[in-house]
């Protein structure tokens, strides 16, 4: 098993352009979600989808889109990139809810946007 | 409102050392509190979890302490490694329903020196 995986590894983009942030999983985990992390603040939940073609928001959803068309896969679209959304982006999943079951992180996504 | 708090930012410790990181939690709902551990350019990875129904939880040098009326729960590493050296997150769920969101401290980043 691959785990859960994410590409690219690094971006940067200018402010405004658009960008999707591909995970992919093949533990057939039902549940999926995205993380920012930003020094000194911790891991902040963007959205998590509870199967396919079910997403909802977590802490901080705002210029973020998701969607799950497949259980596999769960891309985070940055429509309008700002100098706000430079991060670290983790992509998790679980077979179940995260509260019985151990969530997989990928590797991660460090995004700049100038 | 940060729901868990976490001390301290950063932790140095010698070889062999015992490392002691704290967190402490608003929520009396939450009753899963997991513990990751992220190294450099990884992803976080879940390093042991606890509920509030017991008051320690030991695997091999990670011990965690709760403790349920003061709302806090802490790490302990014995016989600190330099591979352990690491930025340690705890965190916290309510179990049941339909929750699906961890909430995580802000981090810890130890470093052990030989």
């Amino acid at each position: 098993n691959a785990g859960v995986t994410q590409t690219p590894k690094f971006q940067v983009l200018k402010t405004g352009q658009s960008m999707t942030l591909q995970c992919a999983q093949d533990m057939n985990h039902e549940y999926m979600s995205w993380y920012r992390q930003d020094p000194g603040m911790g891991l902040r939940l963007i959205h998590y989808s509870v199967g396919a073609g079910i997403t909802d928001q977590g802490e901080v959803p705002n210029g973020y889109n998701v969607s799950r068309s497949t259980t596999e896969d769960f891309p985070l679209r940055l429509l309008s990139a700002a100098p706000s959304q430079t991060s670290v982006y983790f992509c998790a999943s679980s077979y179940g809810q995260p509260s019985y079951n151990e969530q997989f992180f990928g590797p991660g996504t460090r995004l700049t946007v100038l | 409102q940060q729901q868990v708090k976490q001390s301290p930012q950063s932790l140095i410790v010698q070889k062999g050392g015992i490392s002691i990181i704290n967190c402490a939690y608003e929520n009396t709902a939450f009753d899963y509190f997991p513990w990751y551990q992220q190294f450099p350019g990884k992803g976080p990875a879940l390093l042991i979890a606890i509920r509030p129904d017991v008051s320690e939880k030991k695997e091999g040098r990670f011990t965690i302490s709760f403790n349920k009326s003061a709302k806090q729960f802490s790490l302990h590493i014995m016989d600190s490694q330099p591979g352990d050296s690491a930025t340690y997150f705890c965190a916290a769920i309510r179990r049941g329903g339909s929750n699906y969101k961890l909430t995580f401290g802000k981090g810890t980043l130890l470093t052990v020196n030989p």
